[in-house]
């Protein structure tokens, strides 16, 4: 069975703080979505990581697929309060992309002015 | 250009009742993925739709069923609802094998 376990569940730091978040799994993924969710909305797709060990930055944001492609993180540099929310991994179901996606439980984040 | 779009917003229903929630995708996009989200919990995959068929399913019994219309919106019915089933539905939308774009998802409260 294929499985996301994301940790840790919850981060509440304050802003200016680094931090990571991880997505873990016993099973290879052909690739790894990240997405953000904000309260009364659906997940907004930040980035998709598809080749082992290969890293995407998107502004303050790093994203990282282990050389296994296994494993993924999120690192994030100076958080801003304008970066709370619900952090979720995903991958596609199957040794190929059939469209059905794994998620993670997820990872809430509240960054404090 | 419009995103995914879901209706309704919000929902009430009583156990056992029966309840219809309405996607229309992206335009372009021609795949429309169900998910359930319960509370502090990522989504789960309950089934997709292209080419007006089932292409796939999630570990969901039977009292959850679709339909996709030629204009590639579709819907997701729930019968003989539970308690359980309170939760927000979400509708993911695509082309087939690519990135799939959510919509803000409709939540349901069974009492």
């Amino acid at each position: 069975t294929q499985l996301l376990e994301q940790s840790p569940q919850f981060l509440s730091i304050q802003e200016g703080e680094n931090l990571t978040v991880y997505c873990n799994s016993s099973s290879v993924f052909s690739s790894l979505q990240w997405y953000r969710q904000e309260p009364g909305e659906g997940p907004v797709l930040l980035v998709t990581v598809v080749t082992g060990g290969e890293v995407k930055k998107l502004k303050r944001l790093t994203f990282q697929f282990g050389d296994a492609r296994k494993d993924s993180s999120l690192h994030i540099t100076a958080a801003q309060p304008g970066d709370t929310g619900l952090y979720l991994c995903a991958g596609p179901y199957g040794s190929s992309n059939t469209g059905k996606l794994i998620f993670g439980q997820g990872t809430t984040l509240q960054v404090k002015p | 250009d419009a995103g995914v779009t879901q209706s309704p917003t919000h929902l009430i229903k009583t156990r056992g009742q029966q309840v219809t929630l309405r996607c229309s995708p992206k335009s372009g996009h021609d795949t429309v993925s169900w998910y359930q989200q319960a509370l502090g919990q990522g989504p789960q995959f309950i089934f997709q739709y292209y080419e007006e068929e089932e292409r796939q399913r999630g570990n969901f019994p039977d009292r959850f069923s679709g339909h996709q219309f030629p204009n590639y919106s579709s819907e997701l019915n729930v019968n003989a609802l539970l308690l359980g089933d309170s939760a927000l539905y979400l509708c993911a939308s695509s082309l087939v094998r690519h990135e799939q774009y959510f919509g803000p998802g409709t939540r349901l409260t069974v009492t």
